[in-house]
Parts: C-alpha cells; sequence; structure tokens
C-alpha cells in the first residue's frame, strides 16, 4: 500500500528565511506527487505538482519541489519566507486513478 | 467559474439529529470525494464516486451515506449524528486520470453536541 510521511507537524521559520518541508513517500509505481496548501479557515488548494519529466517543479508564490526517486523524497522548499505563507501544507500521491493518498500535514509557522 | 462550493459553511447539531450536505461543481468532474478533516490526522476520505450514479467507501465510511443523482452535485449523509463527526468537512472533484489532481471545496465546519 501506498502511503506518505510528513516530517514534522509544527515547522517555524523566521521571515526570510529558508522553507523546508519534507515529504517522502512510498510507491510500487512510478508516482504523481502533489503538494497543496489550506490557509486559514479556507479550503485546500494546489501548490504544485510532478507527473513525469523535470524533477524540479516550480509551483505558486515562489514555491518549488524536487522529485528524488533514490530517496522517495519530495520536499517543498521556499528561498525567503513571507508572513502570508503561514498555512498548512499537505503532501500526497497519487493511488491509481481514484484517490490520493495524503500525508498528516504540516504548519509552517512564520515568526517576524 | 464557482468550482466546487458547499453548503452549509457552518452547522450545529444534537447528537441523533440528521442533516445532509451538499457539494456542488461546475467543471464537468467525473469524479468527486467527501472527506473530513480533524487536527493532527490530515484528511480521511469517507465516500467517493467516480460517476453518475456510482459510489463507494473510503476509508472512515461508517456512519455516513453518500448519493450522486446528477453529476454535479454529491450529497453527504449523516443519519443520526454522533459528538465523533464534530468536524470539517470538504468535497473536492477531480477530473479522473493518472495525475488525479483535485480541486476542493471550503469546507463545512459541523459540531455535534
Amino acid at each position: 500500500a501506498q502511503s506518505v510521511t510528513q516530517l514534522g507537524s509544527h515547522v517555524s521559520v523566521s521571515e526570510g528565511a529558508l522553507v523546508l518541508l519534507r515529504c517522502n513517500y512510498s510507491s510500487s509505481v512510478p508516482p504523481y506527487l502533489f503538494w497543496y496548501v489550506q490557509y486559514p479557515n479556507q479550503g485546500l488548494q494546489l501548490l504544485l505538482k510532478y507527473t513525469t519529466g523535470a524533477t524540479l517543479v516550480k509551483g505558486i508564490n515562489g514555491f518549488e519541489a524536487e522529485f528524488k526517486k533514490s530517496e522517495t523524497s519530495f520536499h517543498l522548499t521556499k528561498p525567503s519566507a513571507h508572513m502570508s505563507d503561514a498555512a498548512e501544507y499537505f503532501c500526497a500521491v497519487s493511488d491509481g486513478p481514484y484517490q490520493l493518498i495524503w500525508g498528516a500535514g504540516t504548519k509552517l509557522i512564520i515568526k517576524p | 467559474n464557482a468550482g466546487v462550493t458547499q453548503t452549509p459553511k457552518f452547522r450545529v447539531l444534537k447528537t441523533g439529529q440528521s442533516m445532509t450536505l451538499l457539494c456542488a461543481q461546475d467543471m464537468n468532474h467525473e469524479y468527486m470525494y467527501w472527506y473530513r478533516q480533524d487536527p493532527g490526522m490530515g484528511l480521511r476520505l469517507i465516500h467517493y464516486s467516480v460517476g453518475e450514479g456510482t459510489t463507494a467507501k473510503g476509508e472512515v465510511p461508517d456512519g455516513y451515506n453518500v448519493s450522486r443523482l446528477k453529476k454535479q452535485n454529491f450529497l453527504l449523509g449523516l443519519e443520526s449524528a454522533a459528538p465523533s463527526q464534530t468536524s470539517v468537512y470538504f468535497c473536492a472533484s477531480s477530473g479522473g486520470g493518472q495525475v488525479n489532481e483535485q480541486f476542493f471545496g471550503p469546507g463545512t465546519r459541523l459540531t455535534v453536541l
């Protein structure tokens, strides 16, 4: 069975610092990987996705993620954190054509 | 386009009461989903539908029923609400296929007293 692990339920960074949110997956087939963001009291919106091709994927709001097959990882990064990045971030992997397998989420806290 | 909409946004029920949550999408998506979100537990799939007139159980289906009578609508029912069903409920839709990118509604916050 496929699974997704997000390391750290909460990550705190200072404004202007590097953001690194970790995601590891297990999959028996080439994965399709997603990062979603949830701002307070809102639904989830797609930040970026990896399907095929280039392993470095760029998303909205300056975020990017790199697919590393050898490490089964899809970590999310942003060079410089902004206060507006405070949100919960979810990593997910496709499980066949119908479903996504979700990580437990990581809350990103930005310190002024 | 409105995307995915959910009604109501908030609801308070007493134990044993029933209610229906409505999800609507205007993207002509085949697949629709109901999730619940609880603190520290991420998203858990309740039921999903791969087309009009079809439904299937997800990870946590007990205590819920669903119907997909029209392609654009997906209803989630609680026949006899319990405090354990206090949660935030999200509906999502997808065009399907291997990539299966899902689009989410704004959520319904349900409290069962």
